[in-house]
């Protein structure tokens, strides 16, 4: 079992915002990364360290984080935006990274 | 453009070996921090184990600890992943990907910032 806590499945409408939480109890000291993940595809970086995108990433998305929850943000999403949304980082113990079980996000 | 690409996969029967490869190309992979990720199919991601830079400091899941063993040749930009007593439920699209760390204010964080397109290693009879 993951020691990040993810919903498995949320919806938006083209154009609305959407938020995507992960929740446990390591992210009270480290950071999460979140990565997007498209059927066939390896997994991209969209957001690390307290709110940092990468080259390339739209500026649509975001990221927070507030005692044991680290939240994904998706201002306006658009259907490109359709894909399974992992979070990531270490585990209690410092010794071990573990990601969240996956959000998969449709777009309507 | 950083390249990362993953070699080895194959089909194995259960309790044997293999060794992947991942070789690295327009990056100082020296400098890097490596990991290995899996994913079964239809399901989530799952990290399976870390290589600091200078091979100091590793790390493994425990689903695979004493079994796997990862290593890296700076010299030849390769990481490897030897895994051996391999299980069905080792089946999966194995991905190697570097990392890095940052801090701020004294809170810190891992994160992958690339990755290959992943190798296939099937367990079965």
């Amino acid at each position: 079992s993951s020691e990040l806590t993810q919903d498995p499945a949320v919806s938006v409408a083209l154009g609305q915002t959407v938020r995507i939480t992960c929740q446990g109890d390591s992210l009270r000291i480290y950071y999460a990364s979140w990565y997007q993940q498209k059927p066939g595809q390896a997994p991209v970086l969209v957001i690390y360290g307290k709110n940092n995108r990468p080259s390339g990433i739209p500026d649509r998305f975001s990221g927070s984080s507030s005692g044991n929850t680290a939240s994904l943000t998706i201002t306006g999403a658009q259907a490109e935006d359709e894909a399974d949304y992992y979070c990531n980082s270490r585990d209690s113990s410092g010794n071990h990274l573990v990601f969240g079980g996956g959000t998969k996000l449709t777009v309507l | 453009e950083v390249q990362l690409v993953e070699s080895g996969g194959g089909l194995v029967q259960p309790g044997g070996s293999l060794r992947l490869s991942c070789a690295a190309s327009r990056f100082t992979f020296s400098s890097y921090t490596m990991n290995w990720v899996r994913q079964a199919p239809g399901k989530g991601l799952e990290w399976v184990s870390y290589i600091s830079s200078s091979s100091s400091t590793i790390y493994y899941a425990d689903s695979v600890k004493g079994r796997f063993t990862i290593s890296r040749d700076n010299a030849k930009n390769s990481l490897y992943l030897q895994m051996n007593s391999l299980r069905a439920e080792d089946t999966a699209v194995y991905y190697c990907a570097s990392s890095r760390m940052i801090a701020v204010a004294g809170t810190w964080g891992d994160y992958f910032d690339y990755w290959g397109q992943g190798t296939l290693v099937t367990v079965s009879s």
